[in-house]
């Protein structure tokens, strides 16, 4: 069984600060970890992914995420947060063998001008 | 290449009438993967299925919900009698082989049911 936490539904940073966006999960078995964003009334657009290797992935938007085996974490980060980054953000696991992902309860980011 | 298509977009239903949403995956992509979205929650996995077989319906409410994949045709979702609690996003995903291999999984728009 597995499971994912975010920490924090609602995050508010002001344009050019730091972002960062807090997910733990928990998987019995070694697990795959994703990051999507969601727009307003849109689908859900994949930001990064873990699997195996390199543990700092680099994704698309100038985003990045650490998979940290020891703290069970993969929190999602932005050196310079922008207006249009404002969204919602999930963070998801797979077991690596498994079918479906499991998402965490998201983040709503709101940046400031 | 034209990405995973949901249609409609929007569906009003009345208590006691059937929904039927709908999913072409992406070109080439043979697996799918409905989740459900409730207001203010994140995505919960409902059924993954490969053409003309349901692998996985493990997150399927047990009546009224049904889902397909058949050889030709998008997969539908078929919700019967809906219920004022079955209101929310349904998402459909599609991928391009086994989820064991790491394939992506990409998401349509969605469709937002609403019963009155």
């Amino acid at each position: 069984a597995q499971s994912v936490t975010q920490l924090g539904s609602h995050v508010s940073v002001s344009e050019g600060a730091l972002v960062l966006l807090r997910c733990n999960y928990s998987s019995s078995v070694p697990p795959y970890l994703f990051w999507y964003v969601q727009y307003p009334n849109q689908g859900l657009q994949l930001l990064l992914k873990y699997t195996t290797g390199a543990t700092l992935v680099k994704g698309i938007n100038g985003f990045e995420a650490e998979f940290k085996k020891s703290e069970t974490s993969f929190h999602l980060t932005k050196p310079s947060a922008h207006m249009s980054d404002a969204a919602e953000y999930f963070c998801a696991v797979r077991a690596n063998a498994g079918n479906m992902l499991t998402f965490g309860g998201g983040t709503r980011l709101m940046v400031k001008p | 290449n034209a990405g995973v298509m949901q249609n409609p977009r929007h569906l009003v239903r009345r208590r006691g009438q059937e929904a039927r949403l709908r999913c072409s995956p992406m070109k080439g992509h043979s697996h799918v993967y409905w989740y459900r979205q409730l207001p203010e929650e994140g995505l919960k996995f409902m059924v993954y299925l490969q053409k003309e077989n349901i692998i996985d319906e493990s997150g399927m409410p047990k009546e009224r919900f049904s889902a397909e994949f058949p050889k030709e045709g998008p997969s539908i979702l078929r919700i019967q009698q809906v219920v004022r609690g079955d209101s929310a996003a349904y998402f459909c995903a599609s991928s391009p082989g086994l989820p064991a291999l790491g394939n992506e999984q990409f998401f349509g728009p969605g469709t937002r049911l609403t019963v009155l």
